[in-house]
């Protein structure tokens, strides 16, 4: 089955501990990205990734890192979380880019204490 | 003023009404358009992309107005599967920015 994995799907964590979220989708898909939805705000672009190790920053990258190793794989690093990042996660994946259908995630919801 | 914008609603139609959406973007070089739905905090997923030419499937039919930089979407007849928020999302130098969404809601 076609699909966009990410985990985990909940986490509560406490500030300043590391966590990576990961991503994997399995559509030989070139572009992927993470977004952050928060209420009222919509999905904010946070990275994106054009293929391999080609990333670059979205709207909100500040306290995020992204590498893009494998084609399949983008997972998202927060280095030290802090609470204004407790958020939705949703990670997506399309085939040429911006302009194709985004397969996202089931989404990640993330609470930094 | 955010770059895409949308009425929040909510809307709230009866079984077989017909209600259209309106979105506006700012940047005028944008380059696609898209409508995406959203339930209750799962992931989007797509709805329609939009065309200058406008588009319709089934129910559904979108419009862009490029001069304005406004799109709509309307659903006719509407069902009561059809509550949901819908986003209205604008792409442009490799990103997309999505609107913050319509909510839908459908009673019997």
């Amino acid at each position: 089955e076609a699909q966009v994995t990410q985990n985990p799907r909940y986490l509560i964590t406490v500030t300043g501990k590391k966590l990576t979220v990961t991503c994997s989708q399995n559509m030989n898909h070139e572009y992927m990205s993470w977004y952050r939805q928060d209420p009222g705000l919509g999905l904010r672009q946070i990275y994106y990734s054009m293929n391999v190790e080609v990333t670059d920053k979205g709207d909100v990258p500040e306290g995020y890192k992204v590498s893009r190793k494998e084609k399949r794989n983008f997972p998202l690093i927060l280095e030290s979380p802090s609470p204004n990042q407790t958020s939705l996660y949703f990670c997506a994946s399309s085939f040429g880019g911006y302009q194709e259908t985004q397969y996202f995630g089931p989404g990640t919801r993330l609470l930094v204490l | 003023r955010k770059e895409v914008e949308q009425d929040p609603g909510p809307f709230n139609v009866p079984e077989g009404a017909t209600v259209a959406f309106n979105c506006t973007y700012s940047n005028s070089a944008s380059q696609s358009f898209f409508w995406y739905r959203q339930d209750c905090r799962k992931e989007p997923k797509l709805l329609m992309s939009v065309y200058s030419s406008g588009n319709e499937d089934g129910r559904f039919t979108a419009q862009l107005n490029r001069a304005s930089q406004y799109i709509s979407l309307l659903i006719r007849d509407s069902k009561l599967s059809d509550s949901a928020t819908y986003l209205c999302v604008v792409g442009s130098s490799y990103k997309l920015i999505f609107g913050s969404g319509t909510r839908l809601l459908v009673r019997p």
